[in-house]
């Protein structure tokens, strides 16, 4: 079965400062990646996804992600932090022929001024 | 834009109570999710369903079921409500394609009392 790690349940970042979260995943066979945010008191809202080709995924809100099949890593960054980025942060990981996501633990973002 | 809807953001319950959670999309979307969140274990899947009457068991379904009478509607049912089932819970729905993301709800949280 797919699994994702996701290390250091709280991070924090200064703001304009590089924000980096780690995700790492465990999958037999090629693997779709997924990352996802959620603000206080909201659902989760897609950020960005690998599926094929371009292993640099750019996504909304400045992130992108890069899939390095040999680290088995999907490793999600932002050039400068902004205020609003404070938010949690879930990496997910799905293969082919299966619809089911499984997630990580989460990564929760604290922009300090 | 696809649209989510929970019935309820907070709901409060007591124990032993029949508790139930609906969830609508607007998307016709074939495949539908429920997930509980809790705080450090990330997102965990309860129930989906890739069809209408169709539903597979998650990781978690022990003292919850479902129901999913017609395509845009996905219930959770609490068949005895206890304390330790005191989380946030949410619905998300998808296309039936693997790599399509899964869209989600605001979340319902829900104290039993």
């Amino acid at each position: 079965a797919q699994s994702v790690t996701q290390l250091g349940s709280h991070v924090s970042v200064s703001e304009g400062a590089l924000v980096l979260l780690r995700c790492n995943y465990s999958s037999s066979v090629p693997p779709y990646l997924f990352w996802y945010v959620q603000y206080p008191n909201q659902g989760l809202q897609l950020l960005l996804k690998y599926t094929t080709g371009a292993t640099l995924v750019k996504g909304i809100n400045g992130f992108e992600a890069e899939f390095k099949k040999s680290e088995t890593s999907f490793h999600l960054t932002k050039p400068s932090a902004h205020m609003s980025d404070a938010a949690e942060y879930f990496c997910a990981v799905t293969i082919y022929g299966n619809n089911r996501l499984a997630f990580g633990k989460g990564n929760q973002v604290v922009v300090i001024p | 834009d696809v649209k989510v809807t929970q019935s309820s953001r907070y709901l409060v319950k007591r124990t032993g109570e029949k508790v139930f959670l609906e969830c609508v999309q607007d998307m016709d979307h074939e495949n539908m999710f429920w997930y509980r969140q809790d705080p450090g274990l990330g997102l965990r899947l309860i129930y989906f369903s890739y069809d209408v009457k169709m539903k597979e068991k998650g990781d978690i379904p022990e003292g919850y079921s479902v129901s999913r009478e017609k395509k845009e509607r996905f219930s959770l049912i609490l068949e005895s409500a206890s304390t330790n089932q005191t989380s946030m819970y949410l619905c998300a729905s998808s296309l039936d394609s693997v790599n399509q993301p899964q869209h989600f709800g605001d979340g319902t949280r829900l104290s039993i009392l």
